[in-house]
């Protein structure tokens, strides 16, 4: 069956550090893969898109990989700051788009 | 950006009533929609399909009875939860755009439904 991974549930850094959050998938062949961010009672908000033949994306202080062959991203927060705290979603999409269950940030001041 | 308006943002009301919840795309047509639902702590799941003017499509193990969905313009979908009981209480979200796979979805900012 199709899963999508996300391997830490919660993760606790010091502002000024960078989080890496990891995403795993398997039992699909993705042309994309998206990450959202999700604030407590909010609806996902879109944060980048990345293509199967792209291995890096930046924006600002965001930076995504993504691995075919592994069949992971990885979704790294430079220069973290407390408002960076937040649940952070990967999402495939074959005929409709699935999400992992997220990871939590918490940016310590 | 694009921008997708949910209502009501939180319901609570008695077991047996329906609730209607309304999401709208404010700054474009949308011929599509979709319906999540989300348990604490847990991924979304997708419910439906919202296609304008024509059957909502169901995700496996969703009752189309008791969610019943309406896309009657390309810029409102509605999803009526009928004859709501407690099991049913959880944050229900909807989504539009992401018409093709390079493209995001936008969301709404979710309806927290408690049925007492």
């Amino acid at each position: 069956s199709q899963k999508i991974e996300q391997n830490s549930e919660a993760l606790n850094i010091q502002e000024g550090k960078t989080a890496t959050l990891t995403c795993n998938y398997t039992n699909y062949s993705p042309a994309y893969l998206q990450w959202y961010r999700q604030d407590p009672g909010r609806g996902p908000v879109f944060l980048l898109l990345i293509r199967e033949n792209e291995k890096e994306k930046r924006k600002e202080r965001l930076k995504v990989t993504f691995d075919t062959t592994l069949k992971q991203s990885l979704f790294h927060i430079t220069a973290s700051q407390p408002a960076d705290s937040a649940t952070y979603l990967c999402a495939l999409r074959d005929y409709k788009l699935s999400f992992g269950a997220g990871t939590t940030v918490t940016v310590r001041a | 950006g694009a921008v997708v308006s949910q209502h009501p943002s939180r319901v609570i009301c008695k077991s047996g009533t329906s609730v209607k919840i309304e999401c709208r795309s404010l700054d474009f047509q949308a011929t599509t929609m979709f319906w999540y639902r989300q348990f604490p702590k847990k991924s979304l799941m997708l419910m439906a399909t919202s296609n304008e003017g024509s059957k909502a499509t169901y995700e496996q193990g969703v009752e189309k009875d008791k969610f019943l969905i309406n896309h009657a313009s390309l810029t409102l979908s509605t999803l009526t939860v009928t004859s709501a009981h407690p099991e049913d209480s959880s944050f229900y979200i909807c989504s539009a755009g992401g018409a093709e796979y390079n493209q995001p979805q936008h969301f709404g900012d979710g309806t927290r439904l408690s049925i007492l």
